[in-house]
């Protein structure tokens, strides 16, 4: 198994700018997040999804959306990037009925916006 | 949200346990403990998870006592391989309404282990 897979692993944007952030987990996990973690701080969660059509708001969800139309695919969009979007995101994913909050996490995507 | 607080940072050295308490004075019933190492460039790793009492894995220990205020993670005989970021996640899923808004990472505590 790969595990958590995101794409790109770096990208620089321009401010207004839109971009979708890729994120392909293969362990038929129902649980998938998108968090974003800032220099020298913890992560904060963005969105998550329970299953495939079904997606909610996390603590930071302003500037972003996301889709969920498959089970291993959970892509976050951007629509019009602000510098204080610039951060590293991580997807991660969970099973449904095992040890909570188990989360595989994928290995980033470092976006700067300019 | 459960707000958690840990230390910045910790010095060891190699071959000492090294514990590292977070606080969490207002867990929620259905919230459980878990704890996350973190490598530079890389996305964080589940090292364990508990909910009461002791909980002890190939790796790493975690105590809770009574009251769940707090929780201790206990790395033995630490290497420098160790050296990373630690994170106390506390949060929960509810099987009923998948509700994840709970889940907090603190902002970790830098582990440097010295030879």
């Amino acid at each position: 198994n790969a595990g958590v897979t995101q794409t790109p692993k770096f990208r620089i944007l321009k401010i207004g700018q839109s971009m979708t952030l890729q994120c392909t987990q293969d362990m038929n996990h129902n649980y998938m997040y998108w968090y974003r973690q800032d220099p020298g701080m913890g992560l904060k969660l963005i969105y998550y999804s329970v299953g495939a059509g079904i997606t909610d708001k996390g603590e930071v969800p302003n500037g972003y959306n996301v889709s969920r139309s498959t089970t291993e695919d959970f892509p976050l969009r951007l629509e019009l990037a602000a510098p204080s979007q610039t951060s590293v995101y991580f997807c991660a994913s969970s099973m449904r009925d095992r040890v909570a909050n188990e989360q595989f996490f994928g290995p980033g995507t470092r976006l700067t916006v300019l | 949200l459960a707000k958690t607080t840990q230390p910045i940072s910790m010095d060891s050295y190699e071959g000492q346990e090294v514990n590292i308490t977070c606080s969490h004075n207002n867990i929620a019933t259905n919230d459980y403990i878990t704890w996350y190492q973190q490598f530079p460039s890389q996305g964080p790793r589940f090292i364990i998870q508990g909910y009461k009492t002791k909980v002890t894995n190939e790796v790493a220990s975690l105590f809770i006592p009574a009251d769940r205020k707090s929780s201790t993670l206990s790395l033995p005989r630490v290497s420098l391989s160790d050296t990373a970021v630690y994170y106390c996640l506390v949060g929960a899923l509810s099987r009923a309404s998948g509700s994840a808004r709970q889940l907090t990472f603190g902002s970790g505590t830098q582990l440097t282990v010295l030879p």
